[in-house]
């Protein structure tokens, strides 16, 4: 298996709703990320876990909370979002570390926030 | 802020003819560089990476040029098709430049 799933692949959520983002590899990989993109700019990064421990938080709200349960699973869970946050939000891993192999991404889930 | 950055928003590129996408990056210790491929609706797809200890490393139709003197990479794409249009973004391990759409004309 060489991929990265994200799911839901779409989400409509209100502001004062909880949801959560999940996305899972099963390469091996010890490195998660995810990433936030808006239409037309590159994917910002926003947490990277590294063997299964927070190890780069880029300053994001806390109403974006990371959670990685295991080794091939990544939880992004959302709470009391604004309009502003609505994007695609991508996962990621990689082999081990920031400088390592096999950066492979998801498909991304679309969020709107209304 | 960002530690790569893009020269070009936009190219436009003959069918057949060799396409070639530039980087500039700031961060000298920049050890690890992709070149990403993404197509609307899709996530980031990887194309071909190199490391610092290398100036080239080529694929199937695409090469990496790293030029470490003047912080520069580039991205070409040989005999460039249809289904080679899409934004092109250089990466500096995580941390994503600005990208190049790439437009191929008939």
């Amino acid at each position: 298996d060489t991929e990265v799933t994200q799911t839901p692949k779409h989400l409509v959520m209100g502001m004062t709703n909880k949801k959560s983002l999940k996305c899972e590899q099963h390469m091996g990989h010890r490195a998660m990320y995810w990433y936030k993109q808006k239409a037309k700019k590159p994917p910002e990064l926003m947490f990277v876990y590294s063997y299964e421990k927070l190890s780069i938080n880029e300053s994001v709200p806390s109403r974006f909370s990371p959670e990685c349960p295991n080794s091939s699973l990544l939880n992004l869970h959302l709470h009391a979002l604004q309009p502003e946050d609505s994007a695609l939000y991508l996962c990621a891993s990689s082999q081990g570390t920031l400088q390592d192999y096999g950066y492979t991404f998801g498909s991304g889930t679309r969020l709107t926030v209304v | 802020g960002e530690s790569v950055g893009l020269h070009l928003p936009t190219l436009s590129v003959q069918e057949g003819d060799n396409s070639i996408i530039n980087c500039a990056y700031s961060n000298s210790a920049s050890d690890y560089f992709i070149w990403y491929k993404q197509e609307s609706g899709k996530g980031p797809q990887f194309i071909i990476d190199i490391r610092s200890n290398m100036d080239k490393r080529q694929g199937q139709r695409v090469t990496v040029l790293l030029n470490k003197t003047v912080k520069h990479l580039s991205l070409q794409i040989a005999a460039t098709q249809p289904g080679d249009s899409a934004v092109y973004f250089c990466a500096e391990a995580a941390l994503f430049g600005k990208g190049t759409r790439l437009h191929i004309l008939p």
